[in-house]
């Protein structure tokens, strides 16, 4: 059974650090990872999708980058401002399934 | 801008009543998902359509929990009888195949 898990569960860092949040499957075989950004009391909102055969994925200063083999992810964050404040989850969809399979999530806070 | 919608976006009930939430997915895609958000449990899997047919509802409790998509326009999920436990945010989230997923804004139930 996939398991994913995110760290750390929350991380506050002053605007304009740059920061890696980290994400890990138990099962390799994945179709493709997806990180997600959610705000209080509002749904997913889908940020970027690596597929298992990628390396990397950019969109502005986001950069989520897949070792498919160690079974890691991680998404990185540019000079972070106050609205990226919000839990970010990292999900995969295992081979031979369609679903999405959460970790936890990590409660990012950027403060002014 | 086509976007997953859900109603209600806030149900609050009573032990014991009937509820029902509707979701319509995204125009063209072939796969939807019923999940629900607790903060002890995350985002966990209640059901999965594809093309309409149900393929996996492992995840929901099926003495009281039912889904269906009466159309391609529409899905619902039912809770009869409601219990307190089943407070919690209901997302609906639609896709094509094995690509992005894109969530709906949930509903929040309140069971008192």
């Amino acid at each position: 059974k996939q398991e994913v898990t995110q760290i750390p569960a929350a991380l506050s860092v002053p605007e304009g650090e740059n920061l890696v949040l980290n994400c890990s499957f138990t099962d390799s075989a994945i179709y493709n990872l997806q990180w997600f950004r959610q705000d209080p009391g509002k749904g997913l909102t889908s940020l970027l999708l690596i597929q298992s055969s990628q390396r990397e994925q950019t969109s502005g200063r986001l950069n989520a980058s897949l070792d498919k083999s160690s079974g890691r992810s991680t998404l990185y964050i540019a000079a972070s401002q106050p609205g990226d404040s919000a839990t970010y989850l990292c999900a995969v969809i295992s081979e031979g399934y369609s679903t999405l399979t959460f970790g936890k999530g990590t409660m990012l806070l950027v403060s002014p | 801008d086509a976007r997953v919608t859900q109603t209600p976006r806030h149900k609050v009930t009573e032990m014991g009543q009937e509820v029902t939430m509707r979701c319509q997915p995204i125009l063209g895609h072939n796969t939807v998902f019923w999940y629900r958000q607790t903060m002890m449990q995350g985002l966990e899997l209640l059901a999965y359509f594809r093309n309409r047919a149900p393929l996996d509802d492992s995840g929901m409790p099926k003495d009281r929990f039912s889904a269906e998509m009466p159309d391609a326009t529409l899905a619902t999920l039912k809770i009869q009888p409601s219990e307190p436990r089943d407070s919690a945010v209901y997302f609906c989230a639609s896709g094509l195949d094995w690509s992005h997923r894109f969530f709906g804004p949930g509903t929040r139930l309140t069971v008192l």
